[in-house]
C-alpha cells in the first residue's frame, strides 16, 4: 500500500484564478472523500464517491467546487474563482469496499489565496 | 451544527501520565467512532476505532470507551508520551452517509518529559 497520494501539496493562488487538486487513493479502495481543514478545527466533510458516482454532497461545496472521479480510480477537486475564505488544507481519503468504514486520510493539499 | 463535541480543547500532561479527551454526539443513527491524531503538516492518522455493541476497545496504550445511553465516549492514553504530542480527534458516521465523518474540533495535547 503506497497510501491515499494528493497533488499538489502546496499551492499560493491569486484570488479569482481557478485551482485543481488531484487525489490517487489506496489501489482498490471504492470509496473516496474530500474533506476541507482549517486552522484549528476538524476536518469538514465535503463530499464522497463511491467508484465514479457521487453520493453526497456537504452544503459547504459551493457552485465553485465540482469534483470528478470519472473512472473511480483517481478524483479532482476544483475550485473556480478562488476566495480568500478557501484557504484551507483539502485533505482526500479512501476506504476499501462498501461494508467497510475504516478512512484514511491523504497529506493533505495546503491552498493559499491571496 | 456540531454533531459531535470534543472536550478539552487542550491537555497538558507529564510523561508517564494518562490523557483523557471526551467526546459526546446527539445522533443515534451513529453507529462508527474512530479516533484519529493528526501531527502538524499531515493528515489525520486513525488511531482505534470502536462500535457502539461494546463498551470498552484496548489497542496498545489506547483505550475507546463508550457508553451508548449517555452518547459519550472518551480516549485514553496511558503512559502518555512526549511522541504522542499531537492534535486529537474523535469521529463519528454511519451508514447510510456513506461513513462520511463527523469530526470534532480537535484536542492539543502536549506531553511534556
Amino acid at each position: 500500500d503506497t497510501g491515499v497520494s494528493q497533488d499538489p501539496r502546496h499551492k499560493i493562488t491569486k484570488r479569482g484564478q481557478n485551482v485543481t487538486f488531484r487525489c490517487d487513493p489506496i489501489s482498490e479502495h471504492n470509496r473516496l472523500y474530500w474533506y476541507r481543514q482549517t486552522l484549528g478545527q476538524g476536518p469538514e466533510f465535503l463530499t464522497y464517491f463511491q467508484n465514479e458516482a457521487q453520493l453526497e454532497k456537504s452544503r459547504l461545496l459551493s457552485d465553485r467546487f465540482s469534483a470528478e472521479r470519472p473512472k473511480g480510480s483517481f478524483s479532482t477537486l476544483e475550485i473556480q474563482r478562488t476566495e480568500q475564505g478557501d484557504s484551507a488544507m483539502y485533505l482526500c481519503a479512501s476506504s476499501p469496499r462498501s461494508w467497510e468504514n475504516t478512512i484514511y486520510f491523504g497529506e493533505g493539499s495546503w491552498l493559499t489565496v491571496v | 451544527q456540531q454533531q459531535v463535541k470534543q472536550s478539552p480543547q487542550s491537555l497538558i500532561v507529564q510523561k508517564g501520565g494518562i490523557s483523557i479527551i471526551n467526546c459526546a454526539y446527539e445522533n443515534t443513527a451513529f453507529d462508527y467512532f474512530p479516533w484519529y491524531q493528526q501531527f502538524p503538516g499531515k493528515g489525520p492518522a486513525l488511531l482505534i476505532a470502536i462500535r457502539p455493541d461494546v463498551s470498552e476497545k484496548k489497542e496498545g496504550r489506547f483505550t475507546i470507551s463508550f457508553n451508548k445511553s449517555a452518547k459519550q465516549f472518551s480516549l485514553h492514553i496511558m503512559d502518555s508520551q512526549p511522541g504522542d504530542s499531537a492534535t486529537y480527534f474523535c469521529a463519528a458516521s454511519k451508514a447510510n452517509s456513506g461513513y462520511a465523518l463527523n469530526f470534532g474540533k480537535g484536542t492539543s495535547l502536549l506531553v511534556t518529559p
